[in-house]
């Protein structure tokens, strides 16, 4: 079946410009996740969406960083006013998020380079 | 932050030769994960450990888990050049409000010489 999706594959912006990055799970997971992963570095998890519970939000860096899900799907990370310290990768995943299923799947990520 | 601390941060074998990965943390965790991500861009997974198991295999991987010192090693047997790639230990945090968001190492960039 299809995996996870994000959009765009790469992203250039210049500084202070808003960004939106979006992300389509694997269909029947209720389970999303946002990572950023700077260069050579690990991932940093940004913010959880579980089925209609309140998001998760204790990992985004500052109030310029929102993230919606539409309809239990789809994701969309905001990045308001863009700062070059905001380039990296942003990795999405999603999950069952049942017990022996807590395997997290990946999208490929947006590569967000800001001038 | 990050909980993880991988070590070594890079390692080179001959293609044949085993590779071993370690991952230490800093709290008490429902499972442990190992990824590997090619190319800087999308993860995939590897192998999942639960805080109350102490070994797993898969394949060419088998991955121990020692939770009195906090720590976990990957073990790849006969590793290929296709192996070559970075991998990361992830640890799912154990305690009231995890949502299983999973806590990332640094990583370690294996490189498999053919």
């Amino acid at each position: 079946g299809a995996g996870v999706s994000q959009s765009p594959s790469n992203k250039v912006t210049e500084k202070g410009k808003d960004v939106e990055l979006r992300c389509d799970p694997i269909s029947g997971h209720t389970a999303l996740y946002w990572y950023r992963q700077s260069l050579g570095q690990g991932l940093e998890f940004l913010i959880y969406f579980q089925g209609n519970s309140a998001p998760d939000k204790s990992g985004l860096p500052s109030d310029r960083f929102s993230a919606e899900r539409t309809g239990g799907s789809v994701s969309t990370l905001t990045i308001q006013r863009t700062q070059q310290e905001d380039s990296a990768v942003y990795l999405c995943a999603s999950s069952s998020h049942q017990r022996g299923r807590e395997t997290q799947y990946f999208g490929p990520g947006t590569r967000l380079l800001v001038l | 932050s990050q909980q993880g601390e991988e070590d070594p941060q890079a390692l080179s074998i001959q293609e044949g030769e085993n590779a071993t990965m370690n991952c230490s943390y800093k709290t008490s965790i429902n499972n442990l994960q190992w990824y590997r991500q090619n190319s800087g861009r999308g993860l995939v997974h590897l192998i999942l450990i639960r805080s109350n198991e102490r070994e797993k295999h898969s394949g060419r991987l088998r991955v121990t888990l020692d939770t009195s010192k906090k720590s976990s090693s990957l073990l790849i047997t006969a590793s290929r050049a296709a192996d070559t790639a970075s991998y990361f230990c992830a640890t799912a945090p154990r305690g009231s409000g995890n949502t299983g968001k999973l806590i990332f190492g640094q990583g370690t960039t294996l490189q498999v010489k053919p």
